[in-house]
């Protein structure tokens, strides 16, 4: 069964810092690997989507890396900034017979100091 | 760590028809529980959040008399699809967390939901 794991579980940083977010799997045969930010009280958004087949995938101050050998994925935060305050989620999604399964990490809680 | 459970991974189900998801914390006891909706190639979307002992609160635009939610235990959390239509097929994911402030999420794997 896939395990999700991310680290650090609470990051607090001043502003302006870069940062890296840390996510382990155990299987890896997988189909993509995603990134989710979560905001108190609301929905999980998406931030960055990781084809099996890619490395990385970068959308403005964020980079996602991506390592299936080795069941790693990091994402970097650069210059980071209060309103990147949020639970950032890590999700491995493996095909199935019955449609895509997602896996959850449990999250990183990232405060950014002003 | 902690496990969450939810069953049934998939169902079919014919017009009309209630489906009823469940969502279990096997080894914390939950004070809240999410449920999701995941569209096909969207992101995942917050039906609503349920406290233990509580009713749910909904998110604008999901139907609180369709979508049934009960927390009637610190373990167990309960979707419900009343008459389900077609429209309704997609994949629900339920989350639980142990505490309030930055506690962890803990996700289920998810069903998916066919409705013929």
């Amino acid at each position: 069964k896939q395990e999700v794991t991310q680290i650090p579980a609470a990051l607090s940083v001043p502003e302006g810092e870069n940062l890296v977010l840390n996510c382990s799997f155990t299987d890896s045969a997988i189909y993509n690997l995603q990134w989710f930010r979560q905001d108190p009280g609301k929905g999980l958004t998406s931030l960055l989507l990781i084809q099996s087949s890619q490395r990385e995938q970068t959308s403005g101050r964020l980079n996602a890396s991506l390592d299936k050998s080795s069941g790693r994925s990091t994402l970097y935060i650069a210059a980071s900034q209060p309103g990147d305050s949020a639970t950032y989620l890590c999700a491995v999604i493996q095909a199935t017979n019955t449609g895509n399964q997602f896996y959850f990490g449990t999250g990183t809680s990232l405060t950014v100091i002003p | 760590g902690a496990v969450v459970s939810q069953h049934p991974s998939w169902v079919i189900c014919k017009s009309g028809t209630s489906v009823k998801i469940e969502c279990r914390s096997l080894d914390f006891q939950a004070t809240t529980m999410f449920w999701y909706r995941q569209f096909p190639k969207q992101s995942l979307m917050l039906m609503a959040t349920s406290n233990e002992g509580s009713k749910a609160t909904y998110e604008q635009g999901v139907e609180k008399d369709k979508f049934l939610i009960n927390h009637a235990s610190l373990t167990l959390s309960t979707l419900t699809v009343t008459s389900a239509h077609p429209e309704d097929s997609s994949f629900y994911i339920c989350s639980a967390r142990e505490w309030q402030g930055a506690s962890p999420l803990h996700f289920g794997n998810g069903t998916r939901l066919t409705v013929t």
